[in-house]
């Protein structure tokens, strides 16, 4: 089966920019997960959806973050404005629905370097 | 406090050498992942481990969860090059179906 599909793999743009990432899940998982991850440390969760609602957002900056899931499929992270503390890679994964063991599959990430 | 603590931060091997790597948790754990990244890369998947005692291992890679539940190890015998990049442990807490995880354990295996 395809993976967790995520583009682009590498973004560049200066602070107070805004800029998108893309994910599309493996066909047919309800949940759908993106995380931060800061270089030297483990990947945190911002947004978690079931379907195309959310069950959790609670450490997702609203300020400044935004995510959707379009009819429970594609999902896209958004950024506005971008801060310096944001370079970071973004990872996409999702799992089927109650899950029991049966494992997260995570996208190759984008990595985001604020500037 | 971090809820899944690793150890060691990094670990730098000669080839052929074995090394071990920690995952404990503040927590009982119900759900323990191991997974690889390449630097700035996508995760990938190793092993997942669910009861107390549970051993798996995959090629050169041995993880066990302990019977308690809130510690597992990573063993990989004879590393390799290819063994090299950043292991993390996730843990799911149960019923959240979501991943929480360590900071990583940066492991460098010299030829």
């Amino acid at each position: 089966e395809a993976g967790v599909a995520q583009s682009p793999r590498y973004k560049i743009i200066e602070k107070r920019q805004s800029v998108a990432f893309w994910c599309n899940p493996i066909s047919g998982h309800a949940t759908l997960y993106w995380y931060q991850q800061i270089l030297g440390q483990g990947p945190k969760l911002l947004i978690q959806f079931q379907n195309n609602g959310v069950v959790d957002d609670s450490q997702l900056p609203k300020d400044r973050f935004s995510a959707e899931r379009l009819k429970g499929v594609d999902s896209t992270l958004k950024i506005q404005p971008a801060k310096l503390e944001d370079s970071a890679v973004y990872l996409c994964a999702s799992s089927p629905r109650r899950n029991r063991g049966g494992g997260y599959t995570f996208g190759s990430g984008t990595r985001l370097t604020v500037v | 406090s971090q809820e899944l603590e690793q150890s060691p931060q990094s670990l730098i091997v000669q080839e052929g050498k074995n090394l071990t790597i920690n995952c404990t948790s503040s927590k009982t754990l119900y759900g323990l992942y191991w997974y690889k990244q390449k630097y700035g890369e996508g995760l990938i998947f190793l092993m997942m481990l669910q009861k107390g005692g549970e051993e798996k291992s995959h090629e050169k890679i041995t993880a066990k969860l302990d019977e308690k539940k809130q510690q597992s190890s990573l063993h990989i015998t004879a590393s390799q090059p290819s063994h090299a990049g950043i292991y993390l442990c996730g843990a799911d807490r149960g019923g959240s179906e979501k991943l929480v995880f360590g900071k990583g354990t940066k492991l460098t295996v010299n030829p």
